[in-house]
């Protein structure tokens, strides 16, 4: 069985232009998790999606970043513009998402964004 | 406020050493604590994780752990390292349905042969 698949591992880009990230979860898991992690630090929420409604986004920057989960499935996080601050591991994770119950997260590898 | 801290930043052993990766954390409600491992270019993997019942879990790849509710630690274990286990280590802590998850700042272990 495939794994939470992200693309692209890796992207640089210059400051002010804008970059997404996209994220295949595990087939038949139902939330959906962007992570940020700065270099030496742990992962922490950025947003979180039951199918496709975003549940919890009171971590993520509104400002330039967005995300989408328009068909409860795959997701794209993007980022416009770009902020030379923004480099880091943006990591995606899955889980069944049944209620009142424990549900693993499943992460992927994700994104090394650099922004120069 | 809640929080998990992993006072060690980087450990170095040798292969065939014992290990003990320490966690504290602070939280609120009844605590749920994890054990994450993060290989290069891997995503993190589910080591083990402690919900309730004996204090002493164990997990994948040898790995243990012991929960200890007056010191609100959470240690991670093993009794040999193999070079292989050399990895980020993340401690996390949060609700049963893990929605809320908060990691520490991670323990990057390094295995000499």
């Amino acid at each position: 069985e495939a794994g939470v698949v992200q693309s692209p591992r890796y992207k640089i880009i210059e400051k002010k232009q804008p970059v997404a990230f996209w994220c295949n979860p595990i087939s038949g898991h139902n939330t959906l998790y962007w992570y940020l992690q700065n270099l030496g630090q742990g992962p922490e929420l950025l947003i979180r999606y039951e199918n496709e409604e975003a549940v919890d986004d009171s971590q993520l920057p509104k400002d330039r970043f967005s995300a989408e989960r328009l068909k409860g499935v795959d997701s794209t996080l993007k980022i416009q513009p770009a902020e030379l601050g923004d480099s880091a591991v943006y990591l995606c994770a899955s889980s069944l998402g049944v209620r009142s119950s424990y549900n693993e997260q499943f992460f992927g590898p994700g994104t090394r964004l650099t922004v120069l | 406020a809640q929080s998990v801290t992993q006072p060690d930043i980087h450990i170095t052993v040798s292969e065939g050493a014992s290990l003990e990766l320490r966690c504290n954390y602070s939280y609120g409600a009844t605590p749920y604590l994890f054990w994450y491992v993060q290989s290069p270019g891997q995503g993190l993997q589910l080591l083990l994780k402690y919900f309730s019942g004996d204090t002493l879990v164990q997990g994948i790849k040898g790995f243990e752990a012991e929960f200890k509710r007056s010191q609100s630690s959470f240690n991670l274990r093993k009794p040999s390292v193999h070079w292989s286990d050399a990895a980020e280590y993340f401690c996390a802590v949060g609700p049963y349905n893990t929605d809320k998850l908060i990691f520490g700042t991670g323990t990057r272990l390094q295995v000499f042969p």
